[in-house]
């Protein structure tokens, strides 16, 4: 079946550590996404990639790296910079960028908790 | 500054129960607005697209509609399956970079047997 897949979907962190969310999707998309979601709040956009080997910083980077080495493959990093890392963050992709008007499609989420 | 809302914060209805959620914005360069359904500990599934006021789109039990300031996700006889939170989200035009996505946070839906 096509579609995006996250691992973990639990995570645990102790403070200091870095950690890396994995996304892989097989719907031959473009672009790739990451969000953060906390409770009463809109999705937050961390980082976005248009093509391999290119991405954007989002509205709230600051703590996280990504890389875009393959078209299907996306992993984040939470670095330990993240002064507030606990969230669901969700990853996805759309067929080009947001500017065509495209469908962003969604993962299942990785829940990060630092302990 | 460019806000997406949506009210009400959470809704419960009896089963076949009729009602509509709400989504306003302020957000200058309107290229589209997106509703998502998200269920507990899931990602958001993609429900419709609207580009222009006046636009309606439907599927089963929902409705979207769209004015030039706010959007409405009209729910008609619905069922507990229905239970869920309802995320809109507006794409924004930006001059210098690539349209950007602002969602809202969302609507919690509950539908009482």
């Amino acid at each position: 079946d096509g579609g995006i897949t996250q691992s973990p979907k639990y995570l645990f962190r102790k403070e200091g550590q870095n950690v890396t969310l994995s996304c892989e999707q097989n719907l031959n998309h473009d672009a790739m996404y990451w969000y953060r979601q906390d409770p009463g709040q809109g999705l937050r956009l961390i980082y976005y990639s248009q093509i391999v080997n290119d991405f954007q910083k989002g509205d709230i980077a600051e703590g996280y790296s990504v890389s875009r080495e393959k078209k299907e493959s996306f992993p984040l990093t939470v670095t330990s910079a993240q002064k507030n890392p606990t969230a669901f963050y969700l990853c996805a992709s759309s067929i080009f960028g947001p500017s065509s008007g495209n469908t962003i499609y969604f993962g299942e989420g990785s829940w990060l908790t630092v302990v | 500054e460019d806000q997406v809302t949506q009210s009400p914060e959470a809704l419960r209805l009896q089963e076949g129960e009729s009602s509509s959620l709400n989504c306003s914005y302020t957000v200058s360069g309107l290229r589209g607005l997106f509703w998502y359904r998200q269920d507990p500990g899931k990602g958001p599934e993609f429900l419709f697209t609207l580009y222009s006021a006046g636009e309606e789109k439907e599927k089963e039990r929902l409705k979207a509609t769209l004015t030039k300031k706010e959007s409405f996700l009209h729910i008609t006889a619905p069922k507990p399956e229905d239970s869920a939170t309802y995320l809109c989200a507006v794409l924004q035009f930006q001059k210098t970079s690539y349209d950007k996505v602002i969602f809202g946070p969302g609507t919690s839906l509950s539908v009482i047997p």
